[in-house]
């Protein structure tokens, strides 16, 4: 089956410092990524929707200059949690499909999430 | 935003069945149902998903009301290993993107 690797699975960081995570298909082209965030006992909230080649679009409330995603292969999309402070600290998941436009017939693959806390 | 409501906690025994409803009264025409599970600090694992006909594969069963606005999802024989929280999820029609409610955290009882 389609898989999703996302790294690294943990990270501790300082206030202020920035941290990347990143989200790789393994064996498709995701041509559509997407970023959730889970606090603890909560749901997944969807963050962002990424395309490759095109600017993430963001879900209403998600800072874009604060949560920066690059989408620039059909492989990988990075989110870069920038000047990361303590309320930053979450699980966040990535997830990925080979979009074709008619393809809600397929599932989303996620990844094993990343656990970031900020000191 | 999700479309699907669920409840909150269930338990089942080992060994039983596992029923676990959700509804979704305000589902399109097109749009289908998904359901994944969460093990704790684990990313979601696709379960099964269907549009209008019950569907089986070799993890669960999920069977979908005639009207579409409800569905079930069935573990035959629930195994610890399947305590986890369980999402069902309507697939959004106008995008891509999937939406995740608040599930429902299943215990598996010995």
């Amino acid at each position: 089956g389609a898989v999703v690797s996302q790294h690294p699975s943990r990270v501790i960081c300082k206030s202020g410092t920035s941290v990347k995570i990143e989200c790789r298909s393994l064996d498709f082209q995701a041509t559509t990524m997407f970023w959730y965030r889970q606090f603890p006992k909560q749901s997944l909230m969807l963050m962002a929707t990424s395309n490759e080649g095109s600017k993430a679009t963001y879900e209403q409330g998600v800072e874009k200059d604060k949560f920066l995603i690059n989408h620039a292969s059909l492989t990988l999309s990075t989110l870069t949690v920038t000047s990361a402070h303590p309320e930053d600290s979450s699980f966040y998941i990535c997830s990925a499909t080979h979009w074709t436009g008619s393809s809600y017939n397929s599932p989303l693959h996620f990844g094993n999430g990343t656990r970031l806390t900020v000191t | 935003d999700a479309k699907t409501t669920q409840p909150t906690s269930m338990d089942c025994a080992e060994g039983r069945a596992a029923n676990l409803p959700c509804n979704h009264s305000t589902i399109s025409g097109n749009e289908y149902v998904y359901w994944y599970r969460q093990i704790h600090s684990q990313g979601p694992q696709y379960i099964i998903h269907g549009l209008k006909n019950n569907e089986t594969n070799e993890m669960a069963s999920l069977i979908i009301t005639e009207d579409r606005k409800s569905s079930t999802l069935i573990l035959p024989h629930a195994t610890l290993r399947d305590t986890a929280v369980y999402y069902c999820i309507v697939r959004a029609n106008t995008g891509n993107q999937f939406y995740f409610g608040t599930g429902t955290s299943l215990t598996v009882i010995p």
